[in-house]
């Protein structure tokens, strides 16, 4: 069974713009999660996607954003990109929302410039 | 609040030796306990995780924790440390199966 995937691996931006990564879940999951990682803040959740709805929901601002499709494959996009955004987002399946144990993607590795 | 934490942020041991990495949780009803690896540019991979069974949980890569209700912990050992376990380590906790809390990591090196 192919694992969580997740494109692109790597990406340079500049300040200003937005940028879009994406994420395939393993096969039959309907819940994707998705996290930031800096040096500075750790792991920081982001928003969580079941059946195309947002389920949870962390805290950060309106530019960080994300939707699912019907094939459970998800994206999130980050508009009016920041230095700080600069991280590794990394995206993680589970077959349903109330199921504790996560599978993670290698990640997106964002900079931004 | 519900919370987890990671006692150590860097642990270093010599190769062959035991690792210990220490998680207490905050108490409440019965969470579900996890710990996850993650080796440098990559994704957690699940270690291991405790669901209200045995209390001695086994992972893989010779990797163990013991639930101790009484004292909120749920510490991570390993018997013999290898150069390939150099790595984070998140302990992560959750109480009603829906929201996951992640500890702040704890870096693991090994020295030969």
């Amino acid at each position: 069974k192919a694992g969580v995937t997740q494109t692109p691996r790597y990406l340079i931006k500049t300040r200003g713009q937005q940028v879009t990564l994406s994420c395939s879940p393993i096969s039959g999951h309907r819940s994707v999660s998705w996290y930031q990682q800096t040096p500075g803040q750790g792991l920081q959740f982001l928003f969580e996607y079941f059946s195309e709805t947002q389920r949870n929901k962390g805290n950060f601002p309106g530019r960080f954003s994300g939707r699912q499709f019907s094939n459970s494959r998800s994206e999130m996009n980050v508009s009016t990109l920041e230095l700080g955004d600069s991280a590794l987002y990394l995206c993680a399946s589970r077959p349903g929302s109330n199921t504790g144990e996560l599978f993670f993607g290698e990640g997106s590795r964002l900079t931004v410039l | 609040a519900q919370s987890v934490t990671q006692l150590d942020s860097h642990v270093s041991v010599s190769e062959g030796t035991p690792v210990l990495l220490r998680c207490n949780y905050s108490s409440s009803y019965s969470p579900s306990l996890f710990w996850y690896v993650q080796h440098p540019n990559k994704g957690l991979q699940l270690l291991l995780k405790y669901t209200s069974a045995a209390t001695l949980v086994k992972g893989i890569n010779g990797f163990e924790a013991e639930f101790k209700k009484s004292e909120t912990s749920f510490h991570l050992t390993k018997p013999s440390a290898h150069m390939s376990d150099a790595a984070e380590y998140f302990c992560v906790v959750s109480y009603n199966t829906d929201k996951l809390i992640f500890g702040t990591g704890t870096r693991l090196q090994v020295f030969p």
